[in-house]
């Protein structure tokens, strides 16, 4: 099974300021298959990014995923009040089908 | 606008079982394989099964192999998760989720989800 942990836990931030987000897979993540979500309490998760660096559907533009092999990255350039949540990496790219115990961006 | 909306879930005894739905809208649900997902509290999401568009190829998690059964009803756009035998290991909350297309294994839409409680 693909192991993903996420870093840092917890991401204290300001309105404005960049957000970096680690994900770093067990074994190396084929195809470039890996995922990112949002959560918001209450809601629905919400797909940010697929195939490591690909927008979803209404993602807005500041935010940006790269990486490869087992070490991926999600990036808000400007932290905005609603990007503040839990983000979950997903790896799709092998069964099971794994995601990491998430990073929560609150606001500082 | 896509919308899934899960129900069923509730507080069952150990050894239990318990019928979750998926009604779904926005979409052409027989075109799209289907997901469940869960989550326990406090953790990480947790994949649990998938049915493929037309419900005659479906898989599981091995920690649910052989309890649950995922079936689709496509002429009423709805997904189900039966699941029997219940243990504490399965409290979470219960996510029904569409796959980007047909295998692609990551989740392009949603619900919000259904509390399962297994406790006596």
């Amino acid at each position: 099974e693909t192991v993903l942990t996420q870093s840092p836990g917890t991401l204290s931030l300001s309105p404005g300021e960049r957000a970096t987000l680690f994900c770093r897979a067990s074994q190396s993540v084929s195809s470039d298959f890996l995922a990112w979500y949002q959560q918001k309490p209450g809601q629905a998760p919400r797909l940010v990014m697929y195939g490591v660096s690909k927008r979803a559907t209404g993602i807005p533009d500041r935010f940006s995923g790269s990486g490869s092999g087992t070490d991926f990255t999600l990036t808000v350039s400007q932290v905005e009040p609603e990007d503040f949540a839990m983000y979950f990496c997903q790896q799709y790219g092998v069964s099971p089908w794994t995601f990491g115990q998430g990073t929560r961006v609150e606001i500082k | 606008e896509v919308q899934l909306v899960e129900s069923g879930g509730g507080l069952v005894q150990p050894g239990g079982s318990l019928r979750l739905s998926c009604a779904t809208s926005g979409f052409q649900f027989g075109n799209y394989w289907m997901h469940w997902v869960r989550q326990a509290p406090g953790k990480g999401p947790v994949w649990v099964s998938r049915i493929s568009s037309s419900g005659t190829d479906t898989s599981y998690a091995d920690s649910v192999k052989g309890r649950f059964t995922i079936s689709r009803d496509n002429a009423n756009s709805t997904l189900f998760l039966q699941m029997d035998n219940l243990g504490a290991e399965d409290t979470a909350l219960y996510y029904c989720a569409r796959d980007h297309g047909t295998g692609w294994y990551y989740f392009e839409d949603w619900g919000r989800g259904i509390l399962v409680t297994v406790s006596s």
